[in-house]
C-alpha cells in the first residue's frame, strides 16, 4: 500500500517558534509538494521539489522554507511562526512525469497561538 | 503560468439529480488535468485524469469529465447524485513536461435527500 506519512496530525505552536513539518513517502517518487489548505482558497502550493536538494517556490512561499536531503523526505520549515500560518498543511508526492497521480498525506492541522 | 478556476464554491443538488462541477484552465499548451475528491476528515484521492488519450474520461464512483480544448474546460459530471457523493472536489493541472501541480479553489458538493 502506497504511503505518504506526515509526522503529526495536530500541532499547537507559539508565535515566533521555529516549526518543522515532516513528510516521508515510500514510493520512490521524484516529486514532492507542500500545500496549505484554507476554506474557500483550495490548496495553495508553498514549495515543490523534483529531486534531492532541488526546490522551486510555489504560489505562497513567504514565511516558509523547505529541505530535501533524502529522496523520501521533504520538510517544511516555518522560521518564525505567526498566527496567519494557522492552517491545514498537506504533503504530496508523485512520479516525475506529469501524467501520474499525486498521493497525499493525511495532513497536519497547525495552530499558532 | 498555469492556473485553474473552479466556478462555484458550493453546489447543492438533490439525490438522483445531475452533478456538474465546472473547471477551466489557463495554459498555452493543453496540460494534464485531474479531479480529486476530499471526503470530510480524509485526505485527497484521485477521481480521474486527462492525459490526452481520450477527451471523455471515466473515473471512480460513476464520475466522468470531458476535456474541451476550445473552451479550455474540464467539467466533472455524474448522471445521478448519491448522498455519499457529498464532499469537496478539486480540479488540478500540471504541465506536460512535469512540474508543479496547481489546484483550483475547490467546490463543496452537498446532496439533499
Amino acid at each position: 500500500d502506497v504511503k505518504v506519512t506526515q509526522s503529526s496530525r495536530y500541532l499547537v505552536k507559539r508565535t515566533g517558534e521555529k516549526v518543522f513539518l515532516e513528510c516521508v513517502q515510500d514510493m520512490d517518487h521524484e516529486n514532492m509538494f507542500w500545500y496549505r489548505q484554507d476554506p474557500g482558497l483550495g490548496l495553495r502550493l508553498i514549495y515543490f521539489s523534483y529531486d534531492v536538494k532541488m526546490k522551486e517556490k510555489g504560489d505562497i512561499p513567504e514565511g516558509y522554507s523547505v529541505s530535501r536531503e533524502k529522496k523520501e523526505r521533504f520538510s517544511l520549515i516555518l522560521e518564525s511562526a505567526s498566527t496567519n500560518q494557522t492552517s491545514m498543511y498537506l504533503c504530496a508526492s508523485s512520479l516525475l512525469q506529469g501524467n501520474t497521480e499525486a498521493f497525499f498525506g493525511q495532513g497536519t492541522r497547525l495552530t499558532v497561538v | 503560468a498555469q492556473s485553474v478556476t473552479q466556478l462555484g464554491s458550493h453546489v447543492s443538488v438533490s439525490e438522483g439529480a445531475l452533478v456538474l462541477l465546472r473547471c477551466n484552465y489557463s495554459s498555452s499548451v493543453p496540460p494534464y488535468l485531474f479531479w480529486y475528491v476530499q471526503y470530510p476528515n480524509q485526505g485527497l484521492q484521485l477521481l480521474l485524469k486527462y492525459t490526452s488519450a481520450a477527451t471523455l474520461v471515466k473515473g471512480i464512483n460513476g464520475f466522468e469529465a470531458e476535456f474541451k480544448k476550445s473552451e479550455t474546460s474540464f467539467h466533472l459530471t455524474k448522471p445521478s447524485a448519491h448522498m455519499s457523493d457529498a464532499a469537496e472536489y478539486f480540479c488540478a493541472v500540471t504541465p506536460r513536461q512535469g512540474g508543479k501541480l496547481i489546484f483550483g479553489q475547490g467546490t463543496e458538493l452537498s446532496v439533499k435527500p
